[in-house]
């Protein structure tokens, strides 16, 4: 089973920052909060990851609670392009997946 | 990051043969794994792919339904066996380095 929950659809207007929330509340300690998304019928693409502490990349944000439990991915300005399915994962090598978050930029 | 290549990019198939994919990387990788992609749905793990040894299977997959090889460490290959058209999908390869984890673009595989 996934150890993520992911709420299943969003919406945002093109230019504002996305911003997908992930509980991970049973996360253990060496395991890495990873995001792909999935634009259709393309492969994974890696977004972003981290252990502890926020992480920036030229794509978008990592933020981690303290207690690891929960994190949010923040696409700062978001675009037409952006519309695909974002997939919270935790674990390490092998990842399991959810059902991700559906986001839809809309004009 | 690494670039992985799969072939073929899709295929149609009858029932009843066997179809092998191919995965390619361009860097030596320890750890490569096979995903597959139901329609709607998400990836679902099938296997860890390991060289020089047998493949670890996850709940659900079996060796004999979907064989995989691994002769190196910049190759795998998986076969899906004696297709059915429940067996219509995207397989997915992925590789592990470092902390990062990339995919190729899949086979989307369609079974008549």
């Amino acid at each position: 089973d996934a150890k993520t929950t992911q709420p299943p659809s969003m919406d945002c207007a093109e230019g504002r920052a996305a911003n997908l929330p992930c509980n991970h509340s049973t996360i253990s300690g060496n395991e890495y909060v990873y995001w792909y998304r999935q634009i259709h019928s393309q492969g994974p693409q890696y977004i972003i990851h981290g252990l502890k502490n926020n992480e920036t990349n030229e794509m978008a944000s990592l933020i981690i609670t303290e207690d690891r439990k929960s994190s949010t991915l923040i696409l700062p300005h978001a675009t037409l392009r952006d519309t695909a399915v974002y997939y919270c994962i935790v674990g390490y090598g092998k990842l399991t997946f959810g059902q991700g978050t559906i986001l839809t930029v809309h004009p | 990051s690494a670039v992985i290549s799969q072939k073929p990019s899709r295929d149609i198939c009858q029932r009843g043969t066997s179809l092998t994919i191919q995965c390619q990387v361009d860097s030596q990788v320890t750890m490569m794994f096979w995903y597959r992609q139901q329609p709607g749905q998400s990836l679902t793990l099938i296997a860890t792919a390991n060289q020089g040894s047998e493949a670890t299977y996850e709940s659900g997959f079996v060796i004999d339904k979907f064989p995989i090889s691994r002769p190196n460490l910049t190759f795998s290959t998986l076969t899906v066996s004696n297709m059915s058209p429940e067996d219509s999908s995207i397989y997915l390869c992925s590789v592990g380095i470092g902390t990062e984890a990339f995919f190729g673009q899949g086979t989307r595989l369609t079974v008549v």
